[in-house]
């Protein structure tokens, strides 16, 4: 079974800042999985990368299968991007998603 | 704007009861995936299905739960009987799938299940 550990847990930043949230799973995957969850609930796919590096608006995020590492960029955060930013796999010939712990996200003003 | 649909969106129990929640996965969707999120254990997959026949469902404990697909726009977790842990939100989600596999994955907003 696929082990996936995100860092930082927790991140708290000022608007306009950098932002880096990082990913790393066990065993090959055929594909990873950017998540965001709003206070709420709802969720909402990102990305679903396999190589390289995929990019929609101020979000970047990149992968390195030899590595097994994700990272997800956000540049000029906004409060707005605060939520909760989940990475999650799927592979070995299954499509059902393996999920990390999250990363709790605060931008503030 | 297509969505997946999941009803009930909150749904409040007691221990012994019967619960079934219900999905809409979107339009041409072939693959549905059901999903638990707890505060201890957070996201994980319970079952999944493709052209509704069930592919996976070693996540989800057989002797109380059961998800089926009785047809192309319908997908049905139960538990029976329920139990306080059982106590989460539950989320469907649906993806176009085929031979190299699912595509991005549109979740529904989830069911809130409390089991007193």
């Amino acid at each position: 079974k696929n082990e996936v550990e995100q860092s930082p847990q927790n991140l708290t930043a000022q608007e306009g800042e950098f932002i880096t949230i990082n990913c790393s799973y066990s065993v090959g995957i055929s594909a990873l999985h950017w998540l965001q969850q709003h206070p709420g609930g709802g969720i909402v796919s990102l990305f679903m990368l396999s190589s390289g590096k995929k990019k929609h608006g101020r979000l970047i995020a990149t992968i390195n299968i030899q590595e097994k590492h994700s990272s997800l960029h956000i540049t000029a955060s906004h409060p707005r991007d605060s939520a909760v930013y989940i990475c999650a796999v799927s592979g070995g010939g299954a499509d059902g998603l393996t999920f990390g712990k999250g990363t709790h996200l605060i931008i503030q003003p | 704007d297509a969505r997946v649909t999941q009803t009930p969106r909150h749904k409040v129990t007691e221990m012994g009861q019967e619960v079934t929640m219900r999905c809409q996965p979107i339009l041409g969707h072939n693959t549905v995936f059901w999903y638990r999120q707890t505060m201890m254990q957070g996201l994980e997959l319970l079952a999944y299905f493709r052209n509704r026949a069930p592919l996976d469902d070693s996540g989800m404990p057989k002797d109380r739960f059961s998800a089926e697909m009785p047809d192309a726009t319908l997908a049905t977790l139960k538990i029976q009987p329920s139990e306080p842990r059982d106590s989460a939100v539950y989320f469907c989600a649906s993806a176009r799938g085929g031979v190299v596999g699912a595509d991005t994955q549109y979740f529904g907003p989830g069911t809130r299940l409390t089991v007193l």
